[in-house]
């Protein structure tokens, strides 16, 4: 299976700075089958990005997704205090489907 | 709106079986590949198993796999998670997920709420 490692495990900022989250896979992601989500305490996740670089509906364009092969990024250009919160990436080009171990962005 | 709403969970003693259910609504539930998610508590998402639309694939991780039995009844929009043999790792919330598109390889657009199962003697 691939195993998709993020990083760093925790991102101290504060609001109006930018985050950048990376996520890096054991094997190439094929077609770029790489998702972002985003989860807050007590919450299901959202759905933010697919497809490496294309935002889901109704995503803010403070969001951006890149990346190919086994490394890809994603970008919060200016933090808003509403995005503190754990980022997962996942691939879902190869099954089973696996989920990176998150990131948290917190308020330094 | 898109519905899916888990149910079935509880404790269970080690060893033991439980089945998960998830009543989807909202979507036309027999074109899409739906997936099993679970979250253990302070943890982050471990993807569990899949099924395709029809049922006839199902893709369990390596975790579950002769454990786990992901199953759907398509003519009442209903999708199952049968656990056997629990463990206490077993123990996290467990999400019902439906895929953003139908056919081929597609991202998670919607969860439901979690159901969860506590694995303890």
């Amino acid at each position: 299976e691939i195993v998709l490692t993020q990083s760093p495990g925790t991102l101290s900022l504060s609001p109006g700075e930018r985050a950048i989250l990376s996520c890096r896979a054991s094997q190439t992601v094929s077609n770029s089958y790489l998702a972002w989500y985003q989860q807050k305490p007590g919450q299901a996740p959202r759905f933010l990005i697919y497809g490496a670089s294309n935002r889901a509906t109704g995503i803010p364009d403070r969001f951006s997704g890149s990346g190919s092969g086994t490394d890809f990024t994603l970008t919060i250009s200016r933090l808003e205090p509403e995005d503190f919160a754990v980022y997962y990436c996942q691939q879902y080009g190869r099954s089973p489907r696996t989920f990176g171990q998150g990131t948290k962005v917190e308020i330094k | 709106e898109v519905q899916l709403v888990e149910s079935g969970g509880g404790l269970v003693q080690p060893g033991g079986s439980l089945r998960l259910s998830c009543s989807a609504s909202g979507f036309t539930f027999t074109t899409y590949t739906m997936h099993w998610v679970r979250q253990a508590p302070g943890k982050g998402l471990e993807y569990v198993s899949g099924i395709s639309s029809r049922g006839d694939n199902t893709y369990p991780a390596d975790s579950v796999k002769g454990r786990f039995t992901t199953s759907r009844d398509n003519s009442k929009n209903i999708l199952y998670l049968q656990m056997s043999s629990l463990r206490a790792g077993d123990t996290a919330v467990y999400y019902c997920v439906k895929e953003a598109c139908s056919g081929g390889s597609c991202p998670i657009d919607n969860w439901g709420q979690g159901t969860l199962v506590t694995v303890s003697s």
